[in-house]
């Protein structure tokens, strides 16, 4: 079963535009982490925040985590072509390093 | 080190045959994972290595799947008696133990026809 979902399971925005995802998930967690997976390839991991921190920033990327309501957001800000892909939020919790994944946000970013 | 790699990218097998797949992970890490997508879902959980020892692994691991991970270098994922139902994108990971993110591979693509 996995862990966490997101919304939407789908975005199509103008190049330019703010994206921003939602992720939801069940349990208490140590981190979570966002990824991003091209259309047939592995993921790339984007952005870890830990349990303890409430926003992250990296390039156009911020996330925040609200642990009180077991959530957390990606933003991307002044989105390409290139960000096109699947977005995915993952998390583990106490010693285990394993991590669960939703089931994706896909975004397309029109030229 | 350039990254996680796994083979094949791609392999077709008719129902019934065995297949065995191949992840190198970074030489740095000690940690090692197997994860399994279909389309349109997030990658779902199998198994995971510390050095050579295989920690846990998932419900969704029948007795048609087995992984090794000898002298905790790269690993191997094989499936006996293939079904249709196998057919998915097989991804390996791996991360050192501060478990600081995931480094995937491409995955291996598997159709069973």
């Amino acid at each position: 079963s996995q862990q966490g979902e997101e919304d939407p399971q789908a975005l199509s925005i103008q190049e330019g535009e703010n994206a921003t995802m939602n992720c939801s998930y069940k349990t208490s967690i140590n981190n979570l982490q966002w990824y991003r997976q091209n259309s047939g390839r592995g993921l790339v991991h984007l952005i870890l925040i830990r349990s303890n921190e409430r926003e992250k920033h990296s390039g156009r990327l911020r996330v925040t985590l609200d642990t009180s309501k077991k959530s957390s957001s990606l933003l991307i800000t002044a989105s390409r072509a290139a960000d096109t892909a699947s977005y995915f939020c993952a998390t583990d919790s106490s010693n285990d390093y394993k991590l669960s994944f939703g089931a994706g946000t896909t975004v397309t970013v029109r030229a | 080190d350039t990254g996680v790699s796994q083979n094949p990218r791609h392999k077709i097998t008719k129902r019934g045959q065995n297949v065995t797949f191949r992840c190198d992970p970074i030489s740095e890490h000690n940690r090692l994972y197997w994860y399994r997508q279909t389309l349109g879902q997030g990658p779902e959980f199998l198994t995971y290595f510390q050095n050579e020892a295989q920690l846990e692994k998932s419900r969704l691991l029948s007795d048609r799947f087995s992984a090794e991970r000898p002298k905790g270098s790269f690993s191997t994922l094989e499936i006996q008696r293939t079904e249709q139902g196998d057919s998915a994108m097989y991804l390996c990971a791996s991360s050192s133990t501060q478990g600081y993110g995931y480094t995937f591979g491409s995955g291996t693509r598997l159709t069973v026809v």
